[in-house]
C-alpha cells in the first residue's frame, strides 16, 4: 500500500535553514508528483509547492518564492523540501501529499496520500 | 488566485443528522476541480471527494459532494460518530500550478 512517512519534529532558530524529507512506497515513484503543505496553530491548510517526481519540475506558492526549494531523489523513492530564513510564522505542522494523478484522462492535484505530519518549532 | 470561502465556520449537529456544507470560490472553478477533505486532530487529512462529486477510495456513500461554478457542497447524509471533524475544501489551477484551500468547517457534536 502506499506510504508516506515523513522525518521527525524539529526546532529550529530563527535565520537557520530547514529541510524536511518525506520518504515514498508502495507505488511506481516517478509517476506522480508531491506537495507540500501546513498548518500553523489553529490556523488552516496553506499549499507550499509541488515538485515532480518524474522530472523535477517545481511550482512554489508566491509567499515563499526564494525561500522554498523542493527536490525529489528518485534513488531512494523520497521527496525534500527546504525552507530558508526561518521566522517564528514558520511554525507549523507541515505535510507532505501524493497526487491523485490521472483522472478521466486529466493529471489532476488532488492530494490522495499524506504523511503523517512533521512538527516544526521556531523559536529562539 | 482564487479564494475559497466555506461556511459555516461550525456546525453543530447530533448523530443520525444531515449535514450540508458550502465552499463557495471567488471566480469560477475550471472542470470542477474541487475536493474535500477530512481532518481530525493529530491525523493527516483524509481525501473524501474529488472532481467535485466524485468519492475518493474507500469513502463511505454517506458522503456526496455537488456543484460547479463558484458553488459547491459537502454532503453528509446521516452522521456518524467518527464524522465530527473540520472539513476543508480545495481547488487548484494548473498553469501555473496554484492551489488553495478554505479555512474550513469544524463539525462539532451538539
Amino acid at each position: 500500500q502506499v506510504q508516506l512517512v515523513q522525518s521527525g519534529a524539529e526546532v529550529m532558530q530563527p535565520g537557520a535553514s530547514l529541510q524536511l524529507s518525506c520518504k515514498a512506497s508502495g507505488y511506481a515513484f516517478t509517476t506522480y508528483g508531491f506537495s507540500w503543505v501546513r498548518q500553523a496553530p489553529g490556523q488552516g491548510l496553506e499549499w507550499m509547492g509541488w515538485v515532480s517526481a518524474y522530472n523535477g519540475n517545481t511550482y512554489y506558492a508566491q509567499t515563499l518564492q526564494g525561500r522554498v526549494t523542493m527536490t525529489t531523489d528518485t534513488s531512494t523513492t523520497t521527496a525534500y523540501m527546504e525552507l530558508r530564513s526561518l521566522v517564528s510564522d514558520d511554525t507549523a505542522v507541515y505535510y507532505c501529499a501524493r497526487d491523485l494523478g490521472w483522472t478521466s484522462g486529466s493529471y489532476t492535484y488532488y492530494l490522495h496520500h499524506w504523511g503523517q505530519g512533521t512538527l516544526v518549532t521556531v523559536s529562539s | 488566485e482564487i479564494v475559497l470561502t466555506q461556511s459555516p465556520g461550525t456546525l453543530s449537529l447530533s448523530p443520525g443528522e444531515r449535514a450540508t456544507l458550502s465552499c463557495r470560490a471567488s471566480q469560477s472553478v475550471s472542470s470542477s476541480y474541487l475536493a474535500w477533505y477530512q481532518h481530525k486532530p493529530g491525523q493527516a487529512p483524509r481525501l473524501l471527494i474529488y472532481g467535485a462529486s466524485s468519492r475518493a477510495t474507500d469513502i463511505p456513500d454517506r458522503f456526496s459532494g455537488s456543484g460547479s461554478g463558484t458553488d459547491f457542497t459537502l454532503t453528509i447524509s446521516r452522521l456518524e460518530p467518527e464524522d465530527f471533524a473540520v472539513y476543508f475544501c480545495q481547488q487548484f489551477v494548473s498553469s501555473p500550478l496554484r492551489i488553495t484551500f478554505g479555512q474550513g468547517t469544524r463539525l462539532e457534536i451538539k
